[in-house]
């Protein structure tokens, strides 16, 4: 199992540019989100997807799209670039199914907005 | 809303006894988990607390407290690779699928 994988490990943006970072899991894990963590704050949810086709909003949404078309991928679309959105940003999946309450995080995309 | 909150710092020596602690308000509580984070790396889960009391995993357990709104991880035998970041984290009362994180204690462990 290769768990909860994230590409890319960085990335360097302009303002105004778009980009897609990869999420995928290998668990067969019906929940999936998408979280950022800037220095001194804790994870804030994003997005989340109880199950294919199914997203919905977390707590800063704003900036960013999701789509969940199989279990096994959650990308997260920025489709303009913004500075305050440099941050780093982790995936996480969860066996929701079961009432399982870890989250398995992925390695994290460090992202640089100029 | 949901807020959680944790002290930003706390320093202890190896082979020491350290707590971390936990308040949070929340318009409805299902469980208090916590998770640690070295630096540059991912969130990894530690412990999960649906009831009072005490839960533990080797040198780690974790304590809730419902009516108190509170709840802490302890670390005992401290060791140099504890030196980490540490953070709650509550689903959200209103809506199961969200969670909400605390801002983290950075644990530094001292020789």
């Amino acid at each position: 199992n290769a768990g909860v994988t994230q590409t890319p490990k960085f990335q360097v943006l302009k303002t105004g540019q778009s980009m897609t970072l990869q999420c995928a899991q290998d668990m067969n894990h019906e929940y999936m989100s998408w979280y950022r963590q800037d220095p001194g704050m804790g994870l804030r949810l994003i997005h989340y997807s109880v199950g294919a086709g199914i997203t919905d909003q977390g707590e800063v949404p704003n900036g960013y799209n999701v789509s969940r078309s199989t279990t096994e991928d959650f990308p997260l679309r920025l489709l303009s670039a913004a500075p305050s959105q440099t941050s780093v940003y982790f995936c996480a999946s969860t066996d929701g199914a079961s009432g399982e309450e870890t989250q398995y995080f992925g390695p994290g995309t460090r992202l640089l907005v100029l | 809303g949901q807020s959680l909150e944790q002290p930003s710092e706390v320093t202890a020596v190896e082979g020491a006894i350290v707590q971390i602690n936990c308040t949070y308000q929340t318009s409805g509580f299902y469980g208090l988990s916590w998770y640690q984070q070295h630096d540059g790396g991912a969130p990894t889960f530690l412990s999960y607390n649906a009831l009072d009391g005490l839960e533990e995993t080797g040198r780690f357990s974790s304590f809730l407290s419902r009516s108190d709104s509170y709840g802490y991880l302890l670390l005992q035998e401290l060791q140099m690779k504890d030196s980490a970041s540490y953070f709650c984290a509550v689903r959200d009362g209103d809506n199961f699928n969200k969670f909400y994180f605390g801002s983290g204690t950075k644990l530094n462990v001292k020789p």
